[in-house]
C-alpha cells in the first residue's frame, strides 16, 4: 500500500529565510505527487504536482525516485506563506493518500 | 460556479444522533469523496465515489453511510453519532478518478458530545 511521510508537524522559519518541507512515500510502481496547501479559514487548494514542474508562489518540488522524496521548497519565506501544507500521491487509478501535515510559521 | 459546497459549516450531535451532511458540486465532476481532518492524522478518506449509483470505502468508513443518487450530491451520513466522530469533514470532487486535482469544500466542523 501507498504512504507519504511528512516528517515535520510543525516548521518555523524567518520571513526571508528558505523554507523545505520534506515528503518522502512508499510506492512501487511510478507516482504522481502533489502538494495540497491550506491557509487560514480558507479550504484545501492544490499547490503543485511534480508533473508540472512549475514553480507557484516561488514554490518548487522536484520528484526524486531515488530517495522517494518530493520536498517542498521557497529559497526565501513570506508571511503570507504560513499555512498548513499537505504532501499526496496518487498511485494508478486509486485516490489521493495524503500525509499528516506541516504546519508553517513564517515568523516575520 | 460555486465550486464545491457544505452544509452545514458548524455542527454540535449528542452521542447517539444521526446526521447528513450534504456535499454538492455544479462542475459536473465524476469522482467525489469524503474526507475528515484530525490534529496529526491529516486526511482521511471515508468514502468515494466514482459516478451516480456507485460508491466505495475509503481507509475509515466505520459509522458513515454514502450515496449518490445525482452527479452533482454526495451527502454523509452519521448512523449513530460517537464523540469519536468529532471532526472537520471535507468533501471534494475531481473530473475523474485519474483527475489531478482535487477541489475541496469549506468544511463541516462537527462536535459530538
Amino acid at each position: 500500500a501507498q504512504r507519504v511521510t511528512q516528517p515535520e508537524k510543525l516548521l518555523s522559519v524567518f520571513k526571508g529565510a528558505p523554507v523545505e518541507l520534506k515528503c518522502n512515500y512508499s510506492y512501487s510502481g511510478s507516482p504522481e505527487l502533489f502538494w495540497y496547501v491550506q491557509y487560514s479559514r480558507q479550504r484545501l487548494q492544490l499547490l503543485l504536482r511534480h508533473i508540472s514542474r512549475e514553480s507557484i508562489k516561488g514554490f518548487t518540488a522536484d520528484l526524486n525516485k531515488g530517495e522517494t522524496s518530493f520536498h517542498l521548497k521557497k529559497p526565501f519565506a513570506q508571511e503570507e506563506d504560513s499555512a498548513m501544507y499537505y504532501c499526496a500521491l496518487k498511485a494508478g487509478s486509486y485516490q489521493l493518500t495524503f500525509g499528516k501535515g506541516t504546519k508553517l510559521s513564517v515568523i516575520p | 460556479n460555486a465550486g464545491v459546497t457544505q452544509t452545514p459549516k458548524f455542527q454540535v450531535l449528542k452521542t447517539g444522533q444521526s446526521m447528513t451532511l450534504q456535499c454538492a458540486q455544479d462542475m459536473n465532476h465524476e469522482y467525489m469523496s469524503w474526507y475528515r481532518q484530525d490534529p496529526g492524522m491529516g486526511l482521511r478518506l471515508i468514502h468515494y465515489s466514482v459516478g451516480a449509483g456507485i460508491t466505495d470505502q475509503g481507509e475509515v468508513p466505520n459509522g458513515y453511510n454514502v450515496s449518490r443518487s445525482t452527479t452533482e450530491d454526495f451527502p454523509l451520513r452519521l448512523l449513530s453519532a460517537a464523540p469519536s466522530q468529532t471532526s472537520v469533514y471535507f468533501c471534494a470532487s475531481s473530473y475523474s478518478l485519474r483527475g489531478y486535482e482535487q477541489y475541496f469544500g469549506p468544511g463541516t466542523r462537527l462536535t459530538v458530545t
